[in-house]
């Protein structure tokens, strides 16, 4: 039973336009929130986090917005690069320093 | 600084075989966590020593699967006898304190196990 879904396998932007990807989850206690992404034979790499009393954090190009009422979270890329092209995880604090992880999704920006 | 370090990146065995996968943490890092990836799915959590004791071992799927830490230093993660399902990424993280809101996890590169 996956907690996080990240329902869109892949994305693909234009350079310079907007990446918005999406993750819900189910179990309403999880109380931190992450974005991690990974490049091709890389471990995952942490980028930006969202603790549950907060709807947004902003960290340069990239912001996470919280919906807790929705179980959703997004992570906003603006403007888009193509170095940002990767695999996104969206992650979950369950308790302690366990997370769960989304499938991931893919993001090709094109330039 | 060096990062996480796992050997090997790549390992093909046949089933019923044996497997042991390496992780060198970052140095200082008290914390280190196993992950696995299967087949472009989500990456599970599979368990969490401080120090050479296992702190969280909720994730291990089953007895065919050893996690080591001894000294508290490199971890081992044996995996006697590998079957099919066994196949995908390992990844190790390690981090110098224990909170995730304060701390990053830092990820290897991974471990492709392929079990034919």
């Amino acid at each position: 039973d996956q907690q996080v879904k990240q329902n869109s396998p892949s994305l693909s932007v234009q350079e310079g336009r907007i990446s918005i990807l999406n993750c819900d989850y189910t179990n309403s206690m999880f109380d931190y929130f992450l974005w991690y992404k990974k490049y091709p034979a890389e471990g995952p790499t942490f980028l930006i986090s969202i603790s549950s009393i907060k709807d947004k954090n902003e960290d340069g190009r990239f912001t996470v917005f919280l919906n807790k009422s929705a179980k959703h979270l997004s992570l906003h890329i603006v403007p888009s690069q193509p170095g940002d092209s990767a695999v996104y995880f969206c992650a979950a604090r369950e308790y302690g320093n366990k997370l769960v992880f989304g499938a991931g999704t893919i993001l090709r920006v094109k330039s | 600084e060096a990062g996480v370090t796992q050997f090997p990146s790549h390992s093909v065995i046949e089933k019923g075989q044996t497997v042991t996968l390496r992780c060198d943490p970052i140095s200082g890092h008290d914390n280190l966590y196993w992950y696995r990836r299967v087949m472009g799915k989500e990456i599970k959590f599979l368990l969490h020593f401080v120090k050479e004791s296992k702190q969280d071992e909720s994730g291990m799927p089953n007895n065919r699967f050893l996690a080591e830490r001894t000294g508290g230093t490199y971890s081992t993660l044996k995996v006697q006898p590998a079957e099919l399902e066994d196949s995908g990424v390992y990844f190790c993280a390690s981090s110098q304190q224990g909170d995730l809101i304060t701390d990053t996890q830092y990820f290897g590169p991974g471990t492709r196990l392929t079990v034919l």
